[in-house]
């Protein structure tokens, strides 16, 4: 039973407009919730989080939104650069160190 | 500053032999997470340490699998007798806080 899922396995987007990258979840015990970015060939690296107190959090063109109603987060890119290309996973964590993960989204800015 | 390192970047192994996995967390991060990647999947969380202690391992798949941190430090994943379904990307991530965990390139396994 997949606990976070992202519907959209990839998304593309012209250079300078906004992504939106989707992400649903069911354990309504989540209450803290990451996105990280993935490189061929590298690990995740961390980009942004919400605490389930919050419903949006903000880091220059990062944005992160949570409708706990709803049990859904989207991670808002504005303007889309093509340097943001890369596989996004998000996480969801229910007080613990353990983090559920999605299966990702590849996300394709074009030039 | 160094970030996580893993060894080997790639391994291919014969099915029904043993591996080692190895991580070098960040210095000075007292908790560490070995997660498996498997290809189109997102990581799946295998165990924690913290400091040398082995807090949770309810991730491991089958006892086959083993991790140690004996000094606190550098982490080790064996797989015994490895198997097809072992094929899949390692990622190890270590922490300060236990909250904002930072990865290793990941140690890519392939059981033939």
């Amino acid at each position: 039973d997949q606990q976070v899922k992202q519907n959209s396995p990839s998304l593309s987007v012209q250079e300078g407009r906004i992504s939106i990258l989707n992400c649903d979840y069911t354990n309504s015990m989540f209450d803290y919730f990451l996105w990280y970015k993935k490189y061929p060939a590298e690990g995740p690296t961390f980009l942004i989080s919400i605490s389930s107190i919050k419903d949006k959090n903000e880091d220059g063109r990062f944005t992160v939104f949570l409708n706990k109603s709803a049990k859904h987060l989207s991670l808002h890119i504005v303007p889309s650069q093509p340097g943001d290309s890369a596989v996004y996973f998000c996480a969801a964590s229910a007080g613990t160190y353990k983090y559920i993960f999605g299966t990702g989204t590849r996300l394709k800015v074009l030039a | 500053g160094a970030g996580v390192s893993q060894s080997p970047r790639y391994k291919v192994a014969k099915r029904g032999q043993d591996v080692a996995l190895r991580c070098d967390p960040i210095s000075g991060h007292v908790s560490l997470f070995w997660y498996q990647q498997a290809l189109g999947q997102g990581p799946e969380f295998l165990t924690y340490f913290q400091n040398e202690a082995q807090l949770d391992k309810s991730g491991l798949p089958s006892d086959r699998f083993f991790a140690e941190r004996p000094e606190g430090s550098v982490s080790t994943l064996k797989i015994q007798r490895t198997q097809q379904e072992d094929s899949a990307v390692y990622l190890c991530a270590s922490s300060f806080t236990g909250v904002e965990q930072f990865f290793g390139p990941g140690t890519r396994l392939t059981v033939l």
